[in-house]
This record gives structure tokens, C-alpha cells and sequence, in this order.
């Protein structure tokens, strides 16, 4: 399998542009998670899915952030209008949700610069 | 008070010696703890689960977890360069529905000097 697969692997962007992160979770997942990931905030949860449907959005920084994930094989992360607070790396994960299965996968991130 | 704390570090240890990194959690239903190691400029991998009680051992690295003290640990035996990284500590706390989310500490930077 090749892993959990992101991109672009850099996006360097202007103030006020629309900017779309997208992830492949590993086939057979069925949880997916977006983090954000900063000096001085750590990594921290965005929103998470399972079996394709939002569970927790309560980490969207606000409005202009929005994730969706159309099928099992694909999610997306939009920020619109973006912000130079924005920039930070963020990493997709995905997970096969069971009794103590939690590990997650993760991708190898999206950096991310908004000048 | 942060959900899940870590030693502020960076710790630094000799090549050789025994590396202790530590984490606490506050909320008491959690379930399932994780420590994921981290290079620089890398996305975090898995290095041990552990889900009872006592210590767990996987080739160099034990994880120890106490949950009356909401206590969790990994220790690294005979450290090496190569385990100079970042190490995560990661609890699942979201028990509502099947889908364990987990909540990171802030890490710790550890090196391991030749």
C-alpha cells in the first residue's frame, strides 16, 4: 500500500486566495483526520470522519476553513479566504476505527505559506 | 490545564543511556495511548500502543501507563543517534462513538549525543 498520499507538498499562496489540501486515505481506512501542525500550537485535530460522514468539527479554526470527503478514497481541506495565520503543515491521517485500533497513518503533510 | 502534557524538554542524553520521556492526560475515560516519533521536517509515525495497565516492551522502547496517576511514559533502552526526534505522546479520549479521535501533546525533543 502506499500509504496515506497528500498534496501538493508546498503551496505558497497570497492573502485572500482559495487554497485546497487533498488526501487519499489508505484503502480499507475508515476514519480520516486533519491536523494542523505549528511551533507554537502543536499538532492539533481539525475535524475528523468516519465512514465518510464529519464527526467532529469542533477544531476548524473558523468559517473559512471546510473539509470534505466525497467517498472512502478522498478528502478535501479548503481555506477561503486564506490567511497569513494559516500557514502551518498539514497533515491528513487515516485510521481503521475498531476496539483499540486506533493507530493513525499519516501522510507526509502539506506545507503551507501565505504570504 | 492542556488534555494531554509532556516534558517541556529538549532532553539530551549520551549515546548508550536510557531516555525517559513522560505524559500526562486529564481526562480519566481515556482508553488508548499512543507515542509516535517524529523527524524533523517528517510526518509523525507510530512507534508503541498501549491500552492496560504495566509496561509493554518492544525491542528498545517500553511504554509504561499507570491510570490511577493518569500516567503514561516510554522509555528508550541503549539510545542511539538515530532515535533523535521529536516523540509525540497521544491519547484517544473521544469515546461517543466508535472513531477514537486522537489529542496530541505538545512533544518532546530529544537528542542523543555520540
Amino acid at each position: 500500500d502506499a500509504g496515506v498520499i497528500q498534496s501538493p507538498r508546498h503551496e505558497v499562496t497570497e492573502m485572500g486566495q482559495e487554497v485546497t489540501l487533498r488526501c487519499k486515505p489508505i484503502s480499507g481506512h475508515n476514519s480520516l483526520f486533519w491536523y494542523r501542525q505549528t511551533m507554537m500550537r502543536g499538532l492539533e485535530l481539525l475535524i475528523y470522519f468516519n465512514n465518510n460522514v464529519p464527526i467532529d468539527d469542533s477544531g476548524m479554526p473558523e468559517d473559512r476553513f471546510s473539509a470534505k470527503m466525497p467517498n472512502a478514497s478522498f478528502s478535501t481541506l479548503k481555506i477561503q479566504p486564506s490567511e497569513p495565520r494559516d500557514s502551518a503543515v498539514y497533515f491528513c491521517a487515516s485510521s481503521f476505527q475498531g476496539t483499540f485500533n486506533e493507530k493513525l497513518f499519516f501522510g507526509s503533510g502539506t506545507q503551507l505559506s501565505v504570504l | 490545564q492542556k488534555e494531554v502534557e509532556q516534558n517541556s524538554g529538549p532532553l539530551s542524553v549520551p549515546e548508550g543511556a536510557i531516555a525517559s520521556l513522560n505524559c500526562t492526560y486529564s481526562d480519566r475515560v481515556s482508553q488508548s495511548f499512543f507515542w509516535y516519533r517524529q523527524y524533523s521536517g517528517k510526518s509523525p509515525e507510530l512507534i508503541m500502543s498501549i491500552y492496560s495497565n504495566g509496561d509493554k516492551e518492544d525491542g528498545r522502547f517500553t511504554a509504561q501507563l499507570n491510570k490511577a496517576s493518569q500516567y503514561v511514559s516510554l522509555l528508550i533502552r541503549d539510545s542511539q543517534p538515530s532515535d533523535s526526534a521529536t516523540y509525540l505522546c497521544a491519547v484517544n479520549i473521544d469515546l461517543r462513538t466508535n472513531a477514537g479521535k486522537s489529542t496530541f501533546g505538545d512533544g518532546t525533543t530529544l537528542t542523543v549525543k555520540p
